[in-house]
């Protein structure tokens, strides 16, 4: 597709359980982002892959966070035993990175989460 | 501690005038700042950008500009339309691709027709 796609769209999940989140950057896009934004914030960002390997993952707020890169494209996130904290919508982006290219990151729809 | 500041939530136009939404910043590393434009139930859409070696920069009806000394940037809307009415949020961050972007919280913008 032309825009970077996300599923699942939405995730309900109970307190203690692991969920998988997935993302498809835009072809050809070398990186690729994690953030999420929770109700009345902005965006925080999670961590970046550059191709597959994550030189940032500073914004990772707990070792239940973990993400993968596959083939310089697909990507997944994976929220281990799942608090109600982690209820958000959680976005990916992707950039193209040449040597000339500015820092505009095109983001897919998100996955909204809700741990109950 | 909040690097990238929008201090108004909300702002009501009229269809027609202008919209101006503010940003301020911390950080003087910052040297590439965006604009994204955000509906209900989908991801941010980049809207413009500017880098720091610039104080304004215009696509049709937006203009960003940058006042570096005061760290503040500005985006101006005009004419305004209905569907303009969205959140907006500015983000800064590194005029390097591969680096994290920083968001404010957003300012929702309401046109009236």
């Amino acid at each position: 597709g032309a825009g970077v796609s996300q599923s699942p769209s939405n995730k309900v999940t109970e307190k203690g359980k692991d969920v998988e989140l997935r993302c498809d950057p835009i072809s050809g896009h070398t990186a690729l982002y994690w953030y999420r934004q929770r109700l009345g914030q902005g965006l925080e960002f999670l961590i970046y892959f550059q191709g597959n390997s994550a030189p940032d993952k500073s914004g990772l707020p707990s070792d239940r966070f973990s993400a993968e890169r596959t083939g310089e494209s697909v990507s997944t996130l994976t929220i281990q035993r799942t608090q109600q904290e982690d209820s958000a919508v959680y976005l990916c982006a992707s950039s193209f990175t040449g040597t000339s290219s500015y820092n505009e990151q095109f983001f897919g729809p998100g996955t909204r989460l809700t741990v109950l | 501690d909040q690097q990238v500041k929008q201090n108004s939530p909300s702002l009501s136009v009229q269809e027609g005038r202008i919209s101006i939404l503010n940003c301020d910043y911390t950080n003087s590393m910052f040297d590439y700042f965006l604009w994204y434009k955000k509906y209900p139930a989908e991801g941010p859409t980049f809207l413009i950008s500017i880098s720091s070696i610039k104080d304004k920069n215009e696509d049709g009806r937006f203009t960003v500009f940058l006042n570096k000394s005061a760290k503040h940037l500005s985006l101006h809307i005009v004419p305004s339309q209905p569907g303009d009415s969205a959140v907006y949020f500015c983000a800064a961050s590194a005029n390097q691709a591969g680096t994290a972007l920083i968001f404010g919280k957003g300012t929702t913008l309401s046109v009236s027709s």
